[in-house]
């Protein structure tokens, strides 16, 4: 079963602009970590925040989570057309690596 | 390898089948993952070794799937009697397992297509 939700489920913006990816999840957690596919096929990790932490920032993504509201999320600023892809946030609850994922966020980033 | 290797990359076979993946992971990871990815959805978690031993499979949906870690590396993933909901993208991964959690590698998965 899916843990998450993930808002919008598509986005499309204009090279340059700021994209925002939101995550909303129902248990306790670990830690959430987000993940990026292109072309509906492998996973690359972009970002781990622990449950203990508000936000984390690594080039051009910031990600915050809210454990209170039960949700992070994930900014991606001035953005390349080569960010086209799916965005999903993933919750760990027992620091495992056992995996929940949410639905996902299409981004299209136009040139 | 560099990275986690799935093969084959595309399956496709009939209902009833056999059918066995086999994942590759990133030397050294002591940690595996079975995710499956249905077309528009996000991965959903099957099964997890820590060394050689299955330590959470309550993500297999039925019995007619399995999976073996026999050495605590390669892994292959088991779907008796296909079925066509069987039908997905299965994806596997490492992790360096120490301590738990952490980031986890993926493999390019394998498509299976039950017809």
């Amino acid at each position: 079963s899916q843990q998450g939700e993930e808002d919008p489920q598509a986005l499309s913006i204009q090279e340059g602009e700021n994209a925002t990816m939101n995550c909303s999840y129902k248990t306790s957690i670990n830690n959430l970590q987000w993940y990026r596919q292109n072309s509906g096929r492998g996973l690359v990790h972009l970002i781990l925040i622990r449950s203990n932490e508000r936000e984390k920032h690594s080039g051009r993504l910031r990600v915050t989570l809210d454990t209170s509201k039960k949700s992070s999320s994930l900014l991606i600023t001035a953005s390349r057309a080569a960010d086209t892809a799916s965005y999903f946030c993933a919750t760990d609850r027992s620091n495992t690596g056992k995996l929940i994922f949410g639905q996902g966020t299409t981004l299209q980033v136009k040139p | 390898g560099a990275g986690v290797s799935q093969t084959p990359s595309n399956k496709v076979t009939e209902k009833g089948k056999y059918v066995e993946l086999r994942c590759d992971p990133i030397s050294g990871h002591t940690a595996l993952y079975w995710y499956r990815q249905s077309l528009g959805q996000g991965p959903e978690f099957l099964i997890y070794f820590q060394g050689t031993g299955a330590a959470d499979d309550s993500g297999l949906p039925n019995d007619r799937f399995f999976a073996v870690r026999p050495e605590g590396s390669v892994s292959t993933l088991k779907i008796q009697r296909t079925e066509r909901g069987d039908s997905a993208v299965y994806l596997c991964a490492s992790s360096t397992g120490t301590g738990g959690g952490g980031e986890l590698f993926f493999g390019e998965g394998s498509r299976l297509t039950v017809l």
